[in-house]
Formats: C-alpha cells, sequence, structure tokens
C-alpha cells in the first residue's frame, strides 16, 4: 500500500496561534487527499477533500476560513489550523486516495493540543 | 446521510477466541473498507470488499450489499489486534463515510 506521513506527530500550543500540519506522500503522486478529525473515542470525520491545484471542498459545519487546507503539488498537502483555541484539540488524520480499487492510505495522526 | 453503525461497541477477548464484528450501513454503497486503528492512532487497511467474502491470514471478510451489512471475523486473536475496528464506506464518491468503530481488548 502506499505510505503516508505526517509532521508534526504531536503540536502543543497556546490559545490563539496558527499551527501548520504537513501530510507528504511518500510514494505516490495523489490527485486527491482527505483531513479527518478524531475526538478522543469517537470515529473519524471527515473535514475537507483537498484536490491538487485547486480549491479544497470542506465538509458541512467545518469553518474554511479557520482550517486552511492547501495542496500544491502531488506529494504535499497543509492543514492550518488559524487562531487554535482549545476546542481544536484533537487527533488530525490525513489520507490519500490511491485508485483501482479506490481506496484511502492514512498517515500516522498529528495529536494537538491547544492550551 | 448515510447511517454507518458497527457492533458491538467494545469487545474483550482472551487471546486465541475467535470474534466477529458487524457493520450496518443504511443505503447501498459502492465502496466499503475495513480498518485497524492501532493504540498509537495508526489507521491500517484490512480490506477492500464492498461485495463478496475475502480472507487474509487470520482475518476475513464478507460483505452482503443487498442487506447492506459486513462482517469482519478474526480467529485465535492476539494482544496484537487491540485497537479500535472501523468500517468506512462510499456511494459514487472518493469520501469515505466512517462507522461508529468497534474497540478491541485482547488480553493474554
Amino acid at each position: 500500500g502506499a505510505v503516508v506521513s505526517q509532521h508534526p506527530s504531536r503540536v502543543i500550543c497556546k490559545s490563539g496561534t496558527s499551527v501548520k500540519i504537513e501530510c507528504r506522500s511518500l510514494d505516490f503522486q495523489a490527485t486527491t487527499m482527505f483531513w479527518y478529525r478524531q475526538f478522543p473515542k469517537q470515529s473519524l470525520m471527515l473535514m475537507a477533500t483537498s484536490n491538487e491545484g485547486s480549491k479544497a471542498t470542506y465538509e458541512q459545519g467545518v469553518e474554511k476560513d479557520k482550517f486552511l487546507i492547501n495542496h500544491a503539488s502531488l506529494t504535499l498537502s497543509t492543514l492550518t489550523v488559524t487562531s487554535a483555541h482549545p476546542e481544536d484539540s484533537s487527533f488530525y488524520i490525513c489520507s490519500e486516495r490511491v485508485p483501482e480499487p479506490d481506496t484511502q492510505y492514512f498517515g500516522p495522526g498529528t495529536r494537538l493540543t491547544v492550551l | 446521510g448515510i447511517q454507518v453503525e458497527q457492533s458491538p461497541p467494545d469487545l474483550i477477548l482472551q487471546e486465541g477466541a475467535n470474534s466477529t464484528l458487524r457493520c450496518n450501513f443504511s443505503d447501498s454503497v459502492n465502496n466499503l473498507q475495513w480498518f485497524h486503528q492501532n493504540p498509537w492512532g495508526q489507521l491500517i487497511n484490512l480490506f477492500y470488499i464492498p461485495s463478496g467474502t475475502k480472507q487474509n491470514g487470520r482475518l476475513s471478510a464478507t460483505t452482503v450489499a443487498t442487506e447492506r451489512y459486513s462482517l469482519l471475523y478474526i480467529s485465535s486473536s492476539q494482544t496484537t489486534d487491540s485497537g479500535v475496528y472501523f468500517c468506512a464506506v462510499g456511494i459514487n464518491t472518493d469520501k469515505l463515510i466512517f462507522g461508529t468503530g468497534t474497540r478491541l481488548q485482547v488480553f493474554p
């Protein structure tokens, strides 16, 4: 399967700061990547679909001005949490879409704690 | 939107036991996958199985698309099988909707 990395794996920041999370496809050119959020003991919730070279598509209820997504190359997508607040503390996971069959491969996740 | 329910929500087993995890979905799907999320949070692909039956070692899965459910079988469970098992479905789209998950703990 495809290999996806995320950086950083863990970040602690003060309320009001911005945090950037990188998602890299190490062995595949992914035109489509996805960003998920997972709260403790809950399922994964899709936040947005990131398409290379175009604007991301956000799920209902996800603030696009707060969660900025950039997919400037086939191997890198970034999620920036702007003006983070304690309620943004969560586990953020990216994935890349691999066709034939239509599957997704996931990064190891980034645990964000906002103080 | 589509609802994806998994059962049981929690499962505790002794090493060597067998188990069956169930995934029910409320609408027809053309994509169904099973994942294992290990205790460190990494999701691992288990099966791509929109219909039919597949086996991989001690794991096997069956999806009955007409009846809107899928089953994941784990035989001779090991402590390394611990974690959360998710099914995820897609309908004519590349997006996946994740189920509620089954948390499995295997004790020696």
